[in-house]
């Protein structure tokens, strides 16, 4: 069975500044997907980005980056110049590449300060 | 497009009732999925459908049961309420199960058992 680790509960970052959230699995298979999510306040579940793990060059979508090292089993996600709209709950999340199950993180809880 | 919808929006139920979550989809998805999340834990999938046709449980079935009644929608029944089902519950969907495929998530519905 896979584990998805997310150690930091809350995080705070200054607007503009650079906030890097944390995020360990653990699994057997040699292929997979790992993904970020963001919940804002509004409840609603949101893909920010994606990265397949036999893909080495590290997935980036805008402000958003990963750091994937997959000895290490660690899939870390950067944000460059946080706005306040980026205030929200962020998980990261594992799935197979075989099935579509996601298996969760516990979250972080990541404020934008003004 | 809708995406995906979920009804209702809120619930509350006294222990032994019983009640039926709906959720639709509008983007044509094969897959789709019913998610529970609870305080300190991220979401943990309750059942899924990966086709039309086909259902099977996930990580934590026991209390509920599920109808996959057409390709659109997905039903998520709990046939006596416990106060351990609290929760805020997510239909999810995806075009395939083959797990190359972003999950799209509705609003989620706020339940309590009281």
């Amino acid at each position: 069975a896979q584990t998805v680790t997310q150690s930091q509960p809350e995080m705070s970052v200054q607007e503009a500044e650079t906030v890097t959230l944390s995020c360990t699995y653990d699994t057997s298979e040699n292929n997979y997907y790992l993904f970020w999510y963001k919940q804002p306040p509004s409840r609603q579940m949101i893909l920010v980005i994606r990265q397949e793990a036999y893909k080495q060059q590290n997935a980036t979508e805008n402000r958003f980056s990963v750091n994937f090292q997959k000895a290490a089993k660690s899939f870390s996600l950067k944000i460059s110049d946080s706005q306040l709209g980026d205030t929200a709950m962020y998980f990261c999340a594992f799935m197979k590449r075989t099935n579509s199950k996601l298996t969760f993180g516990k979250g972080i809880t990541l404020s934008v300060r003004p | 497009n809708a995406g995906v919808t979920q009804t209702p929006k809120f619930q509350v139920l006294k222990t032994g009732q019983s009640m039926t979550l709906q959720c639709a989809q509008d983007m044509n998805h094969n897959s789709m999925y019913w998610y529970r999340q609870d305080p300190g834990m991220g979401l943990r999938l309750i059942y899924y459908s990966a086709s039309e046709g086909t259902t099977d449980k996930g990580e934590v079935p026991n209390g509920y049961n599920v109808s996959r009644l057409n390709k659109r929608e997905f039903s998520l029944r709990l046939e006596s309420a416990a106060p351990s089902q609290t929760s805020v519950y997510f239909c999810a969907s995806s075009l395939t199960w083959t797990g190359n495929d972003e999950q799209f998530f509705g609003p989620g519905t706020r339940l309590t058992v009281l």
